[in-house]
């Protein structure tokens, strides 16, 4: 059973948008969360993490939210841009680190 | 600093072959990790070291996979034998330790494919 949970394989936004990444946990005890951002034939590479005693974290155009009680976190880019375009992965932490399978971002011209 | 580095990048083997990946993670990190990227399973943690001893296997799918790190410079993933399901994308990636915060470098990964 997956513990943490990307439900959107896909997503396109224009160019200059928001784009909203979503991601569902189902274990209470996590108690950190990160984003990773993946370019094709390469490694993921870390974009931004919250702890759990917080429910912001804001890191240039990058904003990452968490809503304990629903057990929900978003990832938040403003302004997309092109470069934006990815696979992200959502992730977190209790003794080990687990990631969800990832949402692909494409930001349209 | 290089990075994490892997090799081969892409590996081509028949079922029932040994195939052997390997990782050089960061010099200085002291934890190392091995995941597998299915289609259908994400992104997968097999096994992780700390200080080259191995924390937790429970991820490794069966006996046939195993893994080791004889120092902190290089560790090794293998099959054997292959099965044509093992067919993955397979990274290593490497951090400063294993607690909180908690930032694994990647490696850019091979690409195994079993006929």
């Amino acid at each position: 059973d997956q513990q943490v949970k990307q439900n959107s394989p896909s997503l396109s936004v224009q160019e200059g948008r928001i784009s909203i990444l979503n991601c569902d946990y189902t274990n209470s005890m996590f108690d950190y969360f990160l984003w990773y951002k993946k370019y094709p034939a390469e490694g993921p590479t870390f974009l931004i993490s919250i702890s759990s005693i917080k429910d912001k974290n804001e890191d240039g155009r990058f904003t990452v939210f968490l809503n304990k009680s629903a057990k929900h976190l978003s990832l938040h880019i403003v302004p997309s841009q092109p470069g934006d375009s990815a696979v992200y992965f959502c992730a977190a932490l209790d003794d080990k680190i687990i990631f969800g399978k990832g949402t692909r971002l494409h930001i349209l011209p | 600093d290089a990075g994490v580095i892997q090799s081969p990048r892409h590996e081509v083997t028949e079922m029932g072959q040994e195939v052997t990946l390997r990782c050089k993670p960061i010099s200085g990190h002291n934890s190392l990790f091995w995941y597998r990227q299915t289609m259908m399973r994400g992104l997968e943690l097999l096994i992780y070291f700390n200080n080259n001893v191995p924390i937790d296997d429970s991820g490794m799918p069966e006996d046939r996979f195993s893994a080791k790190m004889p120092n902190a410079s290089f560790s090794t993933l293998k099959i054997q034998p292959s099965e044509p399901r093992d067919s993955a994308v397979y990274f290593c990636a490497s951090s400063l330790g294993t607690g909180i915060p908690y930032e694994q470098y990647f490696g850019p990964g091979t690409r195994l494919t079993v006929t």
